[in-house]
């Protein structure tokens, strides 16, 4: 158990809608990560927070958003839904958000979009 | 352009041999390594790392090496035993735009035959 939580662990919807992804980071852990992975593809950066705080943007799309909270949980809200947005979504936490920080992550959420 | 290359999507290996994961690289300004391990309907899981001043790491049935001349590096898992049958996953960090970038490979499916 990597102390990651992430909500809900499947979701289905249907093109054009919205949907919010939910993350608990590790207890003590200050920076909060989204992937995205696409049919046994490798792992693409989403974005980053650090304490609240944005810190790195990857690929992310416009209709795409994320927030930290001051309880440092984070959602992902990902709008206007298309086919191909159908991926594994992990969230990751570390302590410190540094290259020698590992990464901790959950079990993802696994959308369909239909 | 792939920065973080795994060209083996997928690895055989008999059980109680060496397996061995390869990861090549083209940014020499990456100064940190990492392998992590994943399982199927799981997240992946931190395994080794390896800074870019050293050329080996040791953690019981697990090595990692660093060629920084050739840009290569790799993984040794020995004896490799059935539960290491997992997606290997190499990612290499560095300081770009004020903060710590991870770049990804694309993942070596390893099967560890009985």
């Amino acid at each position: 158990d990597s102390g990651v939580t992430q909500t809900p662990k499947h979701l289905i919807t249907a093109t054009g809608q919205r949907v919010t992804l939910r993350c608990s980071p590790r207890s003590g852990d200050l920076s909060v990560y989204w992937y995205q992975q696409s049919l046994d593809q490798g792992l693409q950066f989403l974005i980053q927070y650090y304490n609240g705080e944005e810190r790195a943007k990857g690929n992310i799309l416009e209709r795409f958003s994320a927030q930290q909270f001051p309880d440092l949980h984070s959602e992902l809200n990902l709008s206007s839904l298309e086919l191909g947005d159908s991926a594994l979504y992990f969230c990751a936490s570390s302590v410190t958000g540094e290259a020698n920080s590992p990464l901790h992550f959950g079990n993802g959420t696994r959308l369909t979009v239909t | 352009d792939q920065q973080v290359k795994q060209n083996s999507p997928s690895l055989s290996v008999q059980e109680g041999r060496i397996s061995i994961l390869n990861c090549d690289y083209t940014n020499s300004m990456f100064d940190y390594f990492l392998w992590y391990k994943k399982y199927p309907a799981e997240g992946p899981t931190f395994l080794i790392s390896i800074s870019s001043i050293k050329d080996k790491n040791e953690d019981g049935r697990f090595t990692v090496f660093l060629n920084k001349s050739a840009k290569h590096l790799s993984l040794h898992i020995v004896p490799s035993q059935p539960g290491d049958s997992a997606v290997y996953f190499c990612a290499a960090s560095s300081f770009m735009d004020s903060n710590y970038q991870l770049i990804w490979g694309a993942g070596t499916k390893l099967i560890i035959k009985p």
